[in-house]
């Protein structure tokens, strides 16, 4: 079975901080995305990275995928109270199902 | 604005019923699937379906079932509700070609079972 972790499971950090999730698997993915999701709702799609070394911004929001496409990481710049949320990532491979990370829960505190 | 929509947000139903939850997409997508997420275990696939009346077993199959009779709508049944099948329900669809479009999900669907 392939597995994703995410790391670290929680954080709580002050409004204006920065911060990074990652994301880490043994096995090779054809792409990685990230969502997040609000208390009450379902998880929304960020970014879609499909090539090793990638990178993407997304406002304050920086993703990569790894060079050998095993891992990924989100960073986030000068926090604010709306980041907060689940972080997760998932992978695809040869077929049409994602495997999800197990999750990072963000509290941005004002 | 394209949409997964999901019958409920909140049920209470209690042990032994019949539980049917409803997810409709307007996106004309091709794949639907069920998760359920529970703190500490994350998402796990419940069932998923690459076409119309064509269903696949995902990580935690027993105790559900599905249809999908139209394109746009995928049911997740409940044969007989248990206490161990309280959680939060999700419904998502996607284009062919997941690894680039992703996932649509629904707001989610909160089942209690007492």
């Amino acid at each position: 079975t392939q597995l994703l972790e995410q790391s670290p499971q929680f954080l709580s950090i002050q409004e204006g901080e920065n911060l990074t999730v990652y994301c880490n698997s043994s096995s090779v993915f054809s792409s990685l995305q990230w969502y997040r999701q609000e208390p009450g709702e379902g998880p929304v799609l960020l970014v879609t990275v499909v090539t090793g070394g990638e990178v993407k911004k997304l406002k304050r929001l920086t993703f990569q995928f790894g060079d050998a496409r095993k891992d990924s990481s989100l960073h986030i710049t000068a926090a604010q109270p709306g980041d907060t949320g689940l972080y997760l990532c998932a992978a695809g491979g040869a077929t049409n199902k994602l495997i999800f990370g197990t999750g990072t829960l963000l509290a941005v505190q004002p | 604005d394209v949409k997964v929509t999901q019958s409920s947000r909140y049920l209470v139903k209690r042990t032994g019923e019949k539980v049917f939850l409803e997810c409709v997409q307007d996106m004309d997508h091709e794949n639907m699937f069920w998760y359920r997420q529970d703190p500490g275990l994350g998402l796990r696939l419940i069932y998923f379906s690459y076409d119309v009346k064509m269903k696949e077993k995902g990580d935690i199959p027993e105790g559900y079932s599905v249809s999908r009779e139209k394109k746009e709508r995928f049911s997740l049944i409940l044969e007989s509700a248990s206490t161990n099948q309280t959680s939060m329900y999700l419904c998502a669809s996607s284009l062919a070609g997941t690894h680039v479009y992703g996932y649509t999900f629904g707001s989610g669907t909160r089942l209690t079972v007492v």
